[in-house]
C-alpha cells in the first residue's frame, strides 16, 4: 500500500549545526515532492520541492535531495537555527494521482542551544 | 493577507451532535482539502475538491461530509461525531491539483468528541 515513512522519528541537534532529515517513499511513479514545516500549534508550511527529473535542489539552508534507485527523500538544513525547531513532514504525489498527497508520519527536529 | 481560516479553532461536542467546521481561502483556489492529524499517523486526507460542486473521498472519508457551493469555502460535516473523530483537523487550499502545487494550510481545529 501507500506509505511514506521516515527513518527516524525524532532529531536533536546543537545550534549550528546541519540537520539531515530523511524519508522513504514506496510509490515509484511519483513525480513530485515536497518538505513541510510544522511549528507547534501551527499549520504545515511548504519549504521545498523537488521534482523527479532532479536530484537535488536548494533553497534557502535548505536543500533536497531525491535518490530514485532506493525512492529516498532527504532535507538538508545547514546551521540551525531555534526557529527550525518544528516537525518535518515528506509528501508524496499518491497511487491516485496529483490530486492527492500522501504525507509521512513526520521527524520531530529539536535545536538544542 | 493570503491565507486560510478555519473555526473553530477548538470545540468539545458530546457523541452524536451534528457539528460543522468552516474553512474560507482569499487566495482564489480552484483546490481545497481537509486532513486529520493523529499521534503517529501524520496527515490524512478526508475530502478534497477540485473546483465548485467538485468532491471527492481521500483516505478517511467515513463519517464525514463535505459541499463546495462557493470556491472560497470548504465546510467540513460531521453528522454524528463518534469519540474516534477526536483529532486536529487542518484545511488546506492550493492553485491547482495538490500534487503540483504549494497547499496553503489553515491554523488547525481541535475537536474532542466526549
Amino acid at each position: 500500500g501507500e506509505n511514506v515513512g521516515l527513518h527516524l522519528p525524532t532529531l536533536s541537534v546543537q545550534e549550528g549545526d546541519n540537520s539531515i532529515i530523511n524519508c522513504a517513499y514506496s510509490n515509484s511513479a511519483s513525480d513530485y515532492f515536497i518538505w513541510y514545516k510544522q511549528e507547534s500549534g501551527k499549520g504545515p508550511q511548504f519549504i521545498i520541492d523537488i521534482r523527479s527529473n532532479m536530484d537535488k535542489r536548494q533553497g534557502q539552508r535548505v536543500t533536497v535531495l531525491l535518490n530514485k534507485t532506493v525512492k529516498h527523500l532527504s532535507l538538508q538544513i545547514a546551521a540551525t537555527q531555534p526557529g527550525d525547531s518544528a516537525v518535518y513532514f515528506c509528501a508524496e504525489i499518491g497511487y491516485q494521482g496529483a490530486q492527492k498527497l500522501v504525507f509521512g508520519q513526520g521527524t520531530r527536529l529539536t535545536i538544542n542551544p | 493577507e493570503a491565507q486560510v481560516t478555519q473555526n473553530p479553532r477548538y470545540l468539545i461536542t458530546v457523541t452524536g451532535k451534528k457539528l460543522t467546521v468552516t474553512c474560507s481561502q482569499n487566495m482564489n483556489h480552484e483546490y481545497m482539502s481537509w486532513y486529520r492529524q493523529d499521534p503517529g499517523l501524520g496527515l490524512r486526507q478526508i475530502y478534497y475538491s477540485m473546483n465548485v460542486e467538485v468532491t471527492d473521498k481521500g483516505d478517511v472519508p467515513e463519517g464525514y461530509k463535505v459541499s463546495r457551493k462557493e470556491k472560497r469555502n470548504f465546510p467540513l460535516i460531521l453528522e454524528s461525531p463518534s469519540p474516534n473523530q477526536t483529532s486536529l483537523y487542518f484545511c488546506a487550499s492550493s492553485a491547482g491539483l495538490a500534487g503540483y502545487n504549494e497547499q496553503f494550510f489553515g491554523p488547525g481545529t481541535r475537536l474532542t468528541v466526549l
